[in-house]
């Protein structure tokens, strides 16, 4: 199946600095790329969608400005969280899809805001 | 109400039992449904897709009722290593929407 992997694996970072996580899928163009939040013991919610080079399309109650997502390749989207505070602190993972319905997860990111 | 409800267990279950889980969803213009599992700390991996038809794969079978809007996963003979968290899924318009997981864990 499609790989899609994602860098760093883990962060810790402290109050009020920034963090770029990078998403890639490895063997296959990706039209479209998804990012989803995870807190514990919840489920995966949607962030963003975001289709290479146009803006990205933010869901309800997530504040474009402190997440930041650039599609600038058909194989790599980055999100930045800026002043990222402690509740920013979750398990984020994105996915790709290659033109089909199936989506590719990758490994996901897990952010600890100290 | 959730789009995607379902129950969050866990549910403790010996070797070689059948287990079922149940998903309810809001939306009835949702497209296509899948179950996914998700290991602790990990990325949700895809288990099969839902048809009304039903389905089934190895000692795993998916349901789906539009009528209802209700879908179901069945695991017969269960693993030790089927214990995980299994998501329901329902895909509206190209976006993937997930239910909060049932957490399955299975005993010797």
């Amino acid at each position: 199946g499609a790989v899609v992997s994602q860098h760093p694996s883990w962060v810790i970072c402290k109050s009020g600095t920034s963090v770029k996580i990078e998403c890639r899928s490895l063997d296959f163009q990706a039209t479209t790329m998804f990012w989803y939040r995870q807190f514990p013991k919840q489920s995966l919610m949607l962030m963003a969608t975001s289709n290479e080079g146009s803006k990205a399309t933010y869901e309800q109650g997530v504040e474009k400005d402190k997440f930041l997502i650039n599609h600038a390749s058909l194989t790599l989207s980055t999100l930045t969280v800026t002043s990222a505070h402690p509740e920013d602190s979750s398990f984020y993972i994105c996915s790709a899809n290659d033109r089909g319905y199936e989506q590719y997860f990758g490994p996901g990111t897990r952010l600890t805001v100290t | 109400r959730k789009e995607v409800e379902q129950d969050p267990g866990p549910f403790n279950v010996p070797e070689g039992a059948t287990v079922a889980f149940n998903c309810t969803y809001s939306n009835s213009a949702s497209q296509s449904f899948f179950w996914y599992r998700q290991d602790c700390r990990k990325e949700p991996k895809l288990l099969m897709s839902v048809y009304s038809s039903g389905n089934e794969d190895g000692r795993f079978t998916a349901q789906l009722n539009r009528a209802s809007q209700y879908i179901s996963l069945l695991i017969r003979d269960s693993k030790l290593s089927d214990s995980a968290t299994y998501l329901c899924v329902v895909n509206q318009g190209g976006k993937l929407i997930f239910g909060q997981g049932t957490e399955l864990s299975v005993k010797p």
